[in-house]
């Protein structure tokens, strides 16, 4: 069974359009994350949700907006997109009290 | 300073021989050490997370913490090619949640 799951895996898209990803975890963790990894291959958090409620909300552009409808999901949804954007974006999760955190397999956005 | 380095490498190693990676990090209070394995096109693996100062091992792995130098290394014995990959270093810092990556180490096995 998949710890961690993405989707979709691949997304290739247009500047200026609106975009959406989708995280699931079947862990019972309690807090998931956004990463995203550039093409230096840095990984940088975005955000963090715990129990539906955003608590790491790092300096991202607000065409940017995640949403947790529960402890189970966490979406990303992405307005305008633009060439910079480019990356993987990496979903994450963990339990509060513990900070070993678990990756799902990822989403390749490209812009064009 | 970035606030956690990692030399970038590759670095080479034949196969069978240790590879010794290395992480520095600048938050004192940081109480949480992480590697991840990430090899390309894939998702960082968990594959070690130490706490306490000392060395903690697991199979061919050990992680070793040393918090008044802040610094974090990990071993990898026997080294095989399928251990081909790079190598994240990732901080748990004073008072956060999220983890402070390192831009990563290649490590090549040579067979």
């Amino acid at each position: 069974d998949t710890a961690v799951s993405q989707t979709p895996k691949y997304l290739v898209t247009q500047m200026g359009n609106d975009k959406s990803i989708k995280c699931e975890q079947n862990l019972g963790h309690d807090t998931m994350y956004w990463y995203k990894q550039d093409s230096k291959k840095f990984l940088k958090i975005m955000f963090s949700y715990n129990n539906k409620e955003l608590i790491i909300n790092e300096t991202v552009p607000n065409r940017f907006s995640p949403k947790s409808p529960d402890k189970a999901h966490l979406n990303l949804h992405i307005n305008s997109l633009e060439l910079g954007d480019s990356a993987v974006y990496f979903c994450a999760s963990s339990q509060v009290k513990s900070a070993e955190q678990y990756f799902g397999p990822g989403t390749r956005l490209t812009v064009t | 300073q970035k606030e956690v380095e990692q030399n970038s490498g590759p670095l080479s190693v034949p196969e069978g021989a240790i590879a010794s990676l290395n992480c520095t990090y600048s938050d004192r209070g940081s109480q949480s050490f992480f590697w991840y394995r990430q090899y390309s096109g894939k998702s960082p693996e968990l594959i070690m997370f130490i706490y306490s100062n000392g060395d903690k091992e697991d199979g061919r792995f050990t992680a070793q913490l040393n918090k008044a130098s802040q610094y974090v290394s990990l071993l990898i014995r026997d080294s095989q090619p399928s251990d081909s990959a790079t190598y994240l270093c990732a901080v748990r810092g004073t008072g956060r949640r999220a983890l402070t990556f390192g831009s990563g180490t290649r490590l090549q096995v040579q067979p």
